[in-house]
């Protein structure tokens, strides 16, 4: 099962870029790297996937080291639309169901 | 359907009672989760069905909890004797495969045992 650990929280002005990473020490070989935004009062949304090196979409960009041990979200200039939780999830079949606590980002105007 | 619905969006319900909670997942999603989230925490997984079967209920808190899925589409989730702990948002997710990371949620059922 591979474990992930984010921090709790973040802080961020509108406008900034927020790189929020996610320690994944144990992955395994076939795990995929997956991030879901969650806003208050709805269920998570997917928001990027990856499995090595960089993904970027329309949203955001997936930065992925060549040991894979960790992953960073990058949102480019926040708003305070972008104020939700962050979850990082890794693994394959059952083992990407473990969400944990996420990351509480707080955008300021 | 556009979406994952679920049903009802609230259910007050008194300690000692049973409750079902609907899940109506995308058309031809094979895959489909139930989750939990207490307030100001993450989600906690509690069962996944591949089409109408469910492997592993590992995660489901209790015997008192109980689910199932007919036509490998709707799926309902059973809480008898509910207990004010059970109190939280249950959430259903799909997606076309369980192999498939990408999990579509619903807006969740807000349930709240007094």
């Amino acid at each position: 099962l591979a474990k992930t650990t984010q921090p709790i929280s973040m802080d961020s002005y509108e406008g900034q870029e927020v790189n929020i990473t996610c320690s994944h020490n144990n992955i395994a070989t076939n795990d995929y790297i997956t991030w879901y935004q969650q806003f208050p009062s709805q269920g998570p949304r997917f928001i990027i996937q990856g499995y090595k090196t960089k993904v970027t979409n329309e949203v955001a960009s997936l930065f992925i080291p060549a040991d894979r041990k960790s992953s960073t979200l990058s949102l480019p200039r926040v708003s305070l639309s972008d104020t939700a939780v962050y979850y990082c999830l890794v693994g394959v079949n059952t083992d990407k169901l473990i969400f944990g606590t996420g990351t509480r980002l707080q955008v300021f105007p | 359907g556009a979406g994952v619905s679920q049903s009802p969006s609230n259910k007050v319900t008194e300690k000692g009672k049973d409750v079902e909670l609907r899940c109506d997942p995308i058309s031809g999603h094979t895959a489909l989760y139930w989750y939990r989230q207490s307030l100001g925490q993450g989600l906690e997984f509690l069962i996944y069905f591949q089409g109408n079967s469910a492997p592993d209920k590992s995660g489901l808190p209790s015997d008192r909890f109980s689910a199932e899925r007919t036509g490998g589409s709707v799926s309902t989730l059973t809480i008898q004797r509910t207990q004010q702990e059970d109190s939280a948002v249950y959430l259903c997710a799909s997606s076309f495969y369980l192999e498939t990371d990408t999990q579509y949620f619903g807006p969740g059922t807000r349930l709240t045992v007094l």
